[in-house]
């Protein structure tokens, strides 16, 4: 099945600094791939997501990038503010899930954005 | 976006007791829905999908006898953590998809203590 990896597991930046999280997946033929910021004790919420047939894709300060032939994806955040704070998870959901949504989620990076 | 609704937001009970989590899609039909399970600082783990008006999909290593699942309707699925145990304490969050989007949306979470 499935499997995500996603690296660093924490990340300590300067508040304006940029920060990437990375993620390889290993199903390659998984088509989607979301990324979840979720806060303390709380729901994950979705701030990105790119599919398959798109190499990146980018909403204000935040973008993603899919290289699906090394099948790993990155989340840029720039100009980080210390709400950015918080973990983010990255996800898969192989394709042959895909009349269900079934997603595999990465190990999680703590965000740290520092005043 | 669709909301999900998750009760209890956290549950106390005693060892060896069954305690029920409900998951609600409040302005959708859902007819999948996913259950997983958060230690603390870790990741989201899939612990099953929740077929409506059929069994659910359980994952490698989930206990089906432990967590039952019922998905009797399409905005309703339970999980019933039965003779719960110290080692069942976590984050439990239920997620479903929108047919014909591909975005997830979770619920809040239920806080599980066994003591």
């Amino acid at each position: 099945g499935e499997n995500v990896e996603q690296h660093p597991s924490t990340l300590s930046v300067q508040e304006g600094d940029s920060a990437v999280i990375k993620c390889t997946y290993s199903d390659s033929a998984s088509n989607y791939f979301p990324w979840y910021k979720q806060e303390l004790g709380k729901r994950p919420q979705l701030i990105i997501d790119i599919r398959s047939n798109v190499g990146e894709k980018k909403d204000q300060r935040i973008a993603v990038t899919l290289n699906k032939t090394a099948k790993h994806f990155s989340l840029h955040i720039t100009e980080t503010q210390p709400e950015d704070s918080a973990v983010y998870f990255c996800a898969a959901r192989p394709s042959r899930e895909g009349n269900t949504g079934k997603l595999i989620f990465g190990q999680g990076t703590t965000l740290q954005v520092k005043p | 976006g669709a909301v999900v609704s998750q009760h209890p937001s956290w549950v106390i009970c005693k060892s060896g007791t069954s305690v029920k989590i409900e998951c609600r899609s409040l302005d959708f039909q859902a007819t999948t829905m996913f259950w997983y399970r958060q230690f603390p600082k870790q990741s989201l783990m899939l612990m099953a999908t929740s077929n409506e008006g059929s069994k659910a999909t359980y994952e490698q290593g989930v206990e089906k006898d432990k967590f039952l699942i019922n998905h009797a309707s399409l905005t309703l699925s339970t999980l019933t953590v039965t003779s719960a145990h110290p080692e069942d304490s976590s984050f439990y969050i239920c997620s479903a998809r929108v047919e014909g989007s591909t975005e997830a949306f979770f619920g809040q979470g239920t806080r599980l203590t066994v003591v």
